[in-house]
């Protein structure tokens, strides 16, 4: 067990529809990263945020929005669903900006029908 | 795209075997670290290696890399049935955001 929680654990949206998903970090982190892992495939990384502002993105499009709150806990919003935005959703703290090692939470899996 | 590619995409070997996988990737990095997945679930962290180190060892795990050919290997030495999982590199690019590879999937027979 990392300390690091997310909720809900599984999730089912149509397409078009909006989604939450949510992360605690663990204690003290201040920095959180998401992530998506398709079925078969490696984690792909979305973004990342430190004190509450996004420090990097990576190949996704802007329907993709994160917050990071002062309690460094984490949302990951997804608008406009589309099918292939199922997948597994993880997300990983860090101690701090620069951290090497990154602590994964189990993760939300999203099926989009 | 995803920066690293391992090998074997599946691996199956009998309890007590040795299990090794490789890690091919593209740029230069910071460093270079394994992680485990079960079920499907969140990934742990097995070890981390430096792209200034040669070889770590941790417990049962022994991790190379060598930076002229970009590649690292994981070997996991006399496996246990817990050891099944998949197995992922993931490269630091020193912009601390991880990128994975398709990972290994490793089955240990008892």
């Amino acid at each position: 067990e990392t300390g690091v929680t997310q909720s809900p654990t599984h999730l089912i949206k149509t397409r078009g529809q909006q989604v939450t998903l949510r992360c605690s970090s663990q204690s003290g982190h201040n920095t959180v990263s998401w992530y998506q892992q398709a079925l078969g495939q490696g984690p792909q990384f979305i973004f990342q945020y430190y004190r509450e502002e996004e420090n990097g993105r990576g190949n996704f499009p802007p329907r993709f929005s994160g917050l990071q709150f002062p309690n460094y806990s984490s949302e990951l919003n997804v608008n406009a669903l589309e099918l292939d935005d199922s997948a597994l959703y993880l997300c990983a703290s860090s101690l701090k900006f620069g951290a090497e090692t990154q602590y994964f939470g189990p993760g939300t899996r999203l099926l989009v029908l | 795209s995803q920066q690293g590619e391992e090998d074997p995409q599946a691996l199956s070997i009998q309890e007590g075997e040795n299990a090794t996988m490789n890690c091919s990737y593209k740029t230069s990095i910071n460093n270079l670290q394994w992680y485990r997945q079960n079920s499907g679930r969140g990934l742990v962290h097995l070890i981390l290696i430096r792209s200034n180190e040669r070889e770590k060892h941790s417990g049962r795990l022994r991790v190379t890399l060598d930076t002229s050919k970009k590649s690292s290997s994981l070997l996991i030495t006399a496996s246990r049935a817990a050891d099944t999982a998949s197995y992922f590199c993931a490269t630091d690019r020193n912009d601390y955001k991880l990128s994975f590879g398709a990972g290994t999937t490793v089955t240990v027979r008892a």
